[in-house]
């Protein structure tokens, strides 16, 4: 069975910081692979996905995303945060037969101004 | 162009008994796919919709059905409430092919007492 795993729960920094998200999945076979932000009082939405290709994929907002197949993993970075990247984040994968998702338990960001 | 919006927002039931909840999909969108995501947790799927028929389910019991309609709205029922089916439900649309981005709702919250 497919799972996810993300490795903070809780991640605290200060403006200007970097970031790093850790995911790894679990799945035997292609994957496609997706991070979701969800802003206080806001529903989910996609930060960037990986089907195929450069294994490095940019999403919005200055978020970038590094799929290791190796590895297992797809983690989140972004090189300086601000305070409007506080929120949650979720990895998730589906296979590429569905469009199903496959969500980690998510890991609250708070960035100190 | 609306998004997917849901109702209700929130809903209180007493334990066993049963609830709908409804859900739009954004305009173009053929397939609906519904999660619980329950308080510290990620969303964990729950099943999918796609020319009116459940094209997959996740690992929730019979409990737990659907509809779509031919318009792709969709309900989820549940029956027979227990108090962990507290949670947040999402709704998500999307088209029909592997890896195509979901859209989510704002959920509804359901609280069993």
């Amino acid at each position: 069975a497919q799972s996810v795993s993300q490795h903070n729960h809780h991640v605290i920094l200060s403006e200007a910081a970097s970031l790093e998200l850790g995911c790894n999945y679990s799945y035997g076979g292609t994957v496609n692979l997706f991070w979701y932000v969800q802003y206080p009082g806001q529903h989910l939405q996609l930060l960037l996905k990986y089907f195929s290709g450069d294994p490095l994929v940019k999403g919005i907002k200055g978020f970038e995303a590094e799929f290791i197949k190796s590895k297992f993993s797809f983690n989140l970075r972004k090189p300086s945060v601000q305070w409007s990247d506080t929120a949650e984040y979720f990895c998730a994968v589906s296979n590429q037969a569905g469009t199903a998702l496959i969500f980690g338990k998510g890991t609250t960001l708070s960035v100190s101004s | 162009d609306a998004g997917v919006t849901q109702s209700p927002t929130h809903l209180i039931k007493t334990r066993g008994q049963q609830v709908t909840l409804r859900c739009s999909p954004k305009s173009g969108h053929d397939t609906v796919s519904w999660y619980q995501q329950a308080l510290g947790q990620g969303p964990q799927f729950i099943f999918q919709y796609y020319e009116e028929e459940e094209r997959q389910r996740g690992n929730f019991p019979d409990r737990f059905s659907g509809h779509q309609f031919p318009n792709y709205s969709s309900e989820l029922n549940v029956n027979a409430l227990l108090l962990g089916d507290s949670a947040l439900y999402l709704c998500a649309s999307s088209l029909v092919q592997a890896g195509a981005e979901a859209f989510f709702g704002q959920g509804t919250r359901l609280t069993v007492v």
